[in-house]
């Protein structure tokens, strides 16, 4: 049964730290999507890359938040310093297109809390 | 606003008919609507999507309105396993991108 998986499944930090959040598409699958779910918001779109590349980046605090993919396995998060307001699950998920993904697989999520 | 508008939540009765309505009058024509589910503590779970037509799966059914300012999703029998959050989604500017509304709590009594 292919998952997507993330890692760290919770992750408590203070003010100002680095977080790495992971994720590991489904094998096979070339687009990944990152996203962010608070009560207030609700689910928003962060990022996407297909094959790797970025293609979207609009929904993402640049100045403290940064997506990439290091190769097809793996998908990574980074908020540098983190913030209380960026407390919040974020959500992996990943598709297979080949124009379109019209399927999105998501992961269990990572639970973000900053002090 | 792109954002899907849906009630907050409803009630329905195991093994009868539910249908959850979602809003999204600024759609345009190359944008897809998409259903998914969320149960505590997991992730959002796929369940159906469309574009202009009506579309059936094993999980559900889609009702999408002449003018596709708004959609209908449909399970025929409700089940225990049904109860979860059910977010309504569109696509936005004919990319994959997905914008999902606030979502609507379902629960189904036994």
């Amino acid at each position: 049964d292919a998952r997507v998986t993330q890692t760290p499944r919770d992750k408590v930090t203070e003010m100002g730290q680095e977080v790495t959040m992971r994720c590991q598409p489904i094998l096979g699958h070339n687009t990944v999507f990152w996203y962010r779910q608070t009560m207030m918001q609700g689910l928003e779109l962060l990022a996407y890359f297909r094959n790797r590349a970025p293609l979207d980046d609009s929904g993402m605090p640049k100045d403290r938040f940064s997506a990439e993919m290091p190769d097809a396995t793996l998908a990574t998060l980074k908020i540098q310093p983190s913030e209380p307001r960026d407390s919040a699950v974020y959500f992996c998920a990943s598709g297979s297109t080949g124009l379109r993904t019209d399927t999105q697989y998501f992961g269990p999520g990572t639970r973000l809390t900053v002090l | 606003d792109a954002k899907t508008t849906q009630p907050n939540s409803m009630e329905s009765n195991e093994e009868e008919p539910v249908h959850l309505p979602c809003n999204h009058s600024t759609i345009s024509g190359t944008d897809y609507i998409h259903w998914y589910r969320q149960l505590p503590s997991q992730g959002p779970e796929y369940v159906i999507h469309g574009l202009t037509s009506n579309v059936n799966n094993r999980m559900a059914s889609l009702a999408i309105a002449e003018d596709r300012k708004s959609s209908t999703l449909i399970l025929h029998r409700a089940t225990l396993r049904d109860a979860a959050v059910y977010y309504c989604a569109r696509t936005q500017g004919g990319s994959e991108k997905l914008v999902f509304g606030k979502g609507m709590k379902l629960t189904v009594n036994p």
